[in-house]
């Protein structure tokens, strides 16, 4: 996983507006990607997957969409919610890595109300 | 919570004393993951298993062993604890090993070494 420093970047959000949490990859042989939110005290929950045959999936109120070019990856949150306020964070898998997570460092969304 | 129970949920122990966390699913799902969780170095694994008796080295694996005598339970022992293993483990789930497969986590054990 990629190293980052103790403080996470983080993103305010106003209520209602809309979200978009980035996060660049290093794997180029990477196929599956997730986006998981993890709450304080709480383990990561799942929220959304693509695979890298796709670039953009929904779901509701939220859509991520990856581009291999460059290897980024986003995730969107529409009309964000108090209890959007968590981590985010990307995982990717695949290559030689197998299904074997490899995550970044997390994003903390503040929603302000 | 993908049928995960994880326990102790909360433990302190003194340096140089064993440790076991307990991981159990209801899923029947084939692989089961150990990773630890650190600031700085977001989620990392441990050990994973992909099948009874059949286990293995993830990236963090020094000073940990796992044990897997049953489909629905996945040990992960500190022989002898050291204050650099104070952290959040949380243990994780997937049907099957292909990239592809959704990997659901518990809610963690928060272990401090004193």
């Amino acid at each position: 996983g990629e190293n980052v420093g103790l403080h996470l970047p983080t993103l305010s959000v106003q209520e209602g507006d809309n979200s978009i949490i980035n996060c660049a990859y290093s794997n180029s042989a990477s196929d599956y990607f997730i986006w998981y939110k993890q709450e304080s005290g709480k383990g990561p929950q799942f929220i959304i997957d693509i695979r890298s045959n796709m670039d953009k999936r929904q779901g509701q109120r939220v859509t991520v969409l990856l581009n291999k070019t460059v290897k980024h990856l986003s995730l969107q949150i529409a009309a964000t919610q108090p209890g959007d306020s968590a981590v985010y964070f990307c995982a990717e898998s695949g290559g030689a890595a197998g299904n074997k997570l490899t995550f970044g460092g997390g994003t903390r969304v503040l929603v302000k109300p | 919570d993908a049928g995960i129970t994880q326990s102790p949920r909360h433990k302190v122990t003194e340096t140089g004393t064993p440790v076991t966390l307990r991981c159990h699913q209801t899923e029947n799902h084939r692989y089961m993951y150990w990773y630890r969780q650190d600031p700085g170095h977001g989620l990392r694994l441990i050990h994973y298993s992909y099948g009874v008796k059949d286990t293995d080295k993830g990236e963090v694996s020094d000073g940990y062993s796992v044990s897997r005598s049953k489909t629905e339970d996945f040990l992960l022992t500190l022989e002898s604890a050291t204050s650099s293993q104070t952290s959040v483990y949380f243990c994780a789930i997937s049907d099957t090993g292909g990239t592809g497969n959704t990997i659901y986590f518990g809610e963690g054990s928060w272990l401090t070494v004193v």
